[in-house]
């Protein structure tokens, strides 16, 4: 693989169910991060990863968490899924976080919606 | 709070110059990125400023002034394929990037 993969590529889920969204990045970056992004707001942060152990929280982290195990995963689950988590979701990567100059690569995106 | 404006929707012709705006209120600054996204795709980098001025690479051109908290993109000799919303970002205090909503270009032939 090269860059970033996100499953699933959309989903269709019952509220109140729990659901995991991959990342997966392959260029060795310290930072990876989690937006949302929905129609007329722009990309909102869930959370954020400086390096491998580490997450922190973005503007919009209710009813989402993160970890971080190792430098490539870096997993958003939903623990109970509500319809306005409707959106479509997309994982970046960059060399790091503490930097002035810190282009993001983003995955392919997940869309996902909750009825 | 923070804040980045830019025109919700442009549209151009074919062939022709337009400009894309953004302002920006923000705790901070450490640079500012355009992004490109078409439709259902993800977004890419097109530019980066951190000094005042103007950055050329190819058609597409992007200016900052930091007095002003401004910035534009300047995109020539407009192909069909541009198409698409572009994303204005900047890099606060703290090295998160704040977006803004993004404008829609639509061209027309």
């Amino acid at each position: 693989i090269a860059g970033i993969t996100q499953a699933p590529t959309s989903q269709i889920l019952a509220a109140g169910r729990r659901m995991t969204l991959r990342c997966t990045q392959d260029m060795r970056h310290n930072a990876m991060y989690w937006y949302r992004q929905d129609l007329g707001l722009g990309l909102r942060l869930i959370h954020y990863s400086n390096t491998a152990g580490t997450t922190g929280k973005g503007e919009v982290p209710d009813g989402y968490s993160v970890s971080r195990a190792n430098t490539d995963d870096f997993p958003l689950t939903l623990a109970s899924a509500v319809p306005s988590q409707t959106s479509v979701y997309f994982c970046a990567s960059s060399d790091s976080l503490a930097s002035s100059y810190n282009e993001q690569f983003f995955g392919p995106g997940t869309r996902l919606t909750v009825l | 709070g923070q804040n980045i404006d830019q025109p919700t929707e442009m549209t151009a012709t074919e062939g022709a110059i337009v400009q894309i705006n953004c302002t920006y209120q923000t705790s901070g600054f450490n640079g500012l990125f355009w992004y490109q996204q078409h439709a259902g795709e993800a977004p890419t980098f097109l530019s980066y400023n951190v000094l005042d001025g103007l950055e050329e690479k190819g058609r597409f051109s992007s200016f900052l002034s930091r007095s002003k908290g401004y910035s534009y993109l300047l995109l020539k000799e407009l192909q069909m394929k541009d198409s698409a919303s572009y994303l204005c970002a900047v890099t606060d205090s703290n090295y998160q990037l704040i977006w803004g909503a993004g404008t829609k270009l639509i061209i027309k032939p």
